[in-house]
């Protein structure tokens, strides 16, 4: 079993729709990152975070510690927002140094 | 852009052949971090540095992967006698750490590595 799952894998939606995205992880954490890669590798952060929940434009982060879960929230999605979403923790009894990764949700909004 | 920077962006060789990949960070930035990302799986890690200093290696990174970050600032991977195995993104990221803040790392474009 992954450290980090995440839920769907797979997400189409149509524009405008609300969107979330699932992570658990089994692992006692620090943070955790939301990350976005788009076709050709880039990979962009969104969030970090270790308590509560973040709002950055039409994006929502928040995250439950007891339960050891995250929801990303995409609001009023659009086609731009197509792209594979990264939930990543960075294990607080482990190494300093590295992040796990779940293996990522691929979000297609069509118009 | 995040600012990190990655050569190159794509590189095809033949198997047994080495290659060499280079990463700069951004430049105040005191971590640097090299990940691999397979086709459909998220990255996995494969060694740190804090200033020149590689602190930490994956168990996946075997004898034939070496890394460097000679004067603190950019960094090169090595991989030797590459195996078909080999093939992934190869990703670098970079990040500021004061502590006690935690650090948010900025990744590169990454360099695809196609051994054939």
């Amino acid at each position: 079993k992954n450290e980090v799952e995440q839920s769907p894998q797979n997400l189409t939606a149509q524009e405008g729709e609300f969107i979330t995205i699932n992570c658990s992880y089994s692992v006692g954490i620090s943070a955790l990152h939301w990350l976005q890669q788009h076709p050709g590798g880039g990979i962009v952060s969104l969030f970090m975070l270790s308590s509560g929940k973040k709002k950055h434009g039409r994006l929502i982060a928040t995250i439950n510690i007891q339960e050891k879960h995250s929801s990303l929230h995409i609001t009023a999605s659009h086609p731009r927002d197509s792209a594979v979403y990264i939930c990543a923790v960075r294990d607080y009894g482990g190494s300093q140094g590295n992040l796990i990764f779940g293996k990522g949700t691929k979000l297609s909004v069509k118009p | 852009d995040t600012g990190v920077s990655q050569d190159p962006r794509h590189k095809i060789t033949k198997r047994g052949q080495n290659v060499t990949f280079r990463c700069d960070p951004i430049s105040e930035h005191n971590r640097l971090y090299w990940y691999r990302q397979t086709l459909g799986q998220g990255p996995e890690f494969l060694t740190y540095f804090q200033n020149e200093a590689q602190l930490e290696k994956s168990r996946l990174l075997s004898d034939r992967f070496s890394a460097e970050r000679p004067k603190g600032s950019f960094s090169t991977l090595e991989i030797q006698r590459t195996e078909q195995g080999d093939s992934a993104m190869y990703l670098c990221a970079s990040s500021l750490v004061t502590p006690p803040r935690l650090d948010t790392q900025y990744f590169g474009p990454g360099t695809r590595l196609t051994v054939l």
